[in-house]
């Protein structure tokens, strides 16, 4: 059965610090999702990572993938505000069948 | 923003009645999603779609069943609501093509259901 682990669960860092969210999967899969999602809001896609060691960027955020390891990172660097969120990581259920599975998320807290 | 809606947004309803939750899209995706978030469980495939009348089940499909008669509507019918179905229930939609094959999801609004 194909699990999908974050953690933290729960982040409260500091505005101008770095940190890293990490998304472990239990079977092999080519393909990592991240989405945050906003309070009461719906989940908005941030990166899409489809090889082993891809890296995307987007702003402050930097996600990787390492399919040898089944491990993703969500790197933040000099955490905002604006960043406060739920982050959640998904991964393909398996090759051909594009059901998906998600990490519970974390529940970033960016304090001023 | 990707087109989609979801019907209703908040529907407040009592125990042992039929409920349906409409979700459409004009993005002319091939694979529709309904997803339930709760506290400290993310989000739970419940059903799936990857085409007109062929559906999937997900992890938590149990009581639920769903419907896709047009590629735009896909809708998700509790048989008879718990309140153990008390939920945020999401939709979403994907394809492969745009992104490389990237299968990306793109999510609707949600809808609040609450089962008295």
């Amino acid at each position: 059965e194909l699990k999908v682990e974050q953690n933290p669960l729960f982040l409260s860092m500091q505005e101008g610090k770095n940190y890293t969210i990490y998304c472990n999967y239990s079977t092999t899969s080519d393909r990592l999702y991240w989405y945050r999602q906003d309070p009461g809001k719906s989940l908005e896609s941030l990166f899409v990572l489809l090889s082993n060691g891809a890296v995307k960027q987007e702003g402050r955020l930097m996600a990787s993938l390492d399919t040898k390891a089944r491990l993703s990172t969500l790197h933040i660097t000099a955490a905002v505000h604006d960043l406060s969120a739920t982050y959640f990581c998904a991964v393909d259920r398996a090759s051909g069948t594009y059901k998906y599975i998600f990490g519970t998320g974390t529940r970033l807290k960016v304090l001023a | 923003d990707a087109g989609i809606t979801q019907s209703p947004r908040h529907k407040v309803t009592e125990t042992g009645t039929p409920v349906t939750l409409r979700c459409h899209q004009t993005e002319n995706h091939r694979y529709m999603y309904w997803y339930r978030q709760d506290p400290g469980h993310g989000l739970r495939l419940i059903h799936y779609s990857y085409g007109v009348k062929d559906t999937d089940k997900g992890e938590v499909s149990d009581g639920y069943s769903v419907s896709r008669s047009k590629t735009e509507d896909f809708l998700l019918t509790l048989e008879s609501a718990t309140s153990s179905q008390t939920s945020v229930y999401f939709c979403a939609i994907s394809e492969s093509g745009g992104r490389s094959y990237s299968y990306e999801q793109y999510f609707g609004p949600g809808t609040r259901l609450t089962v008295t």
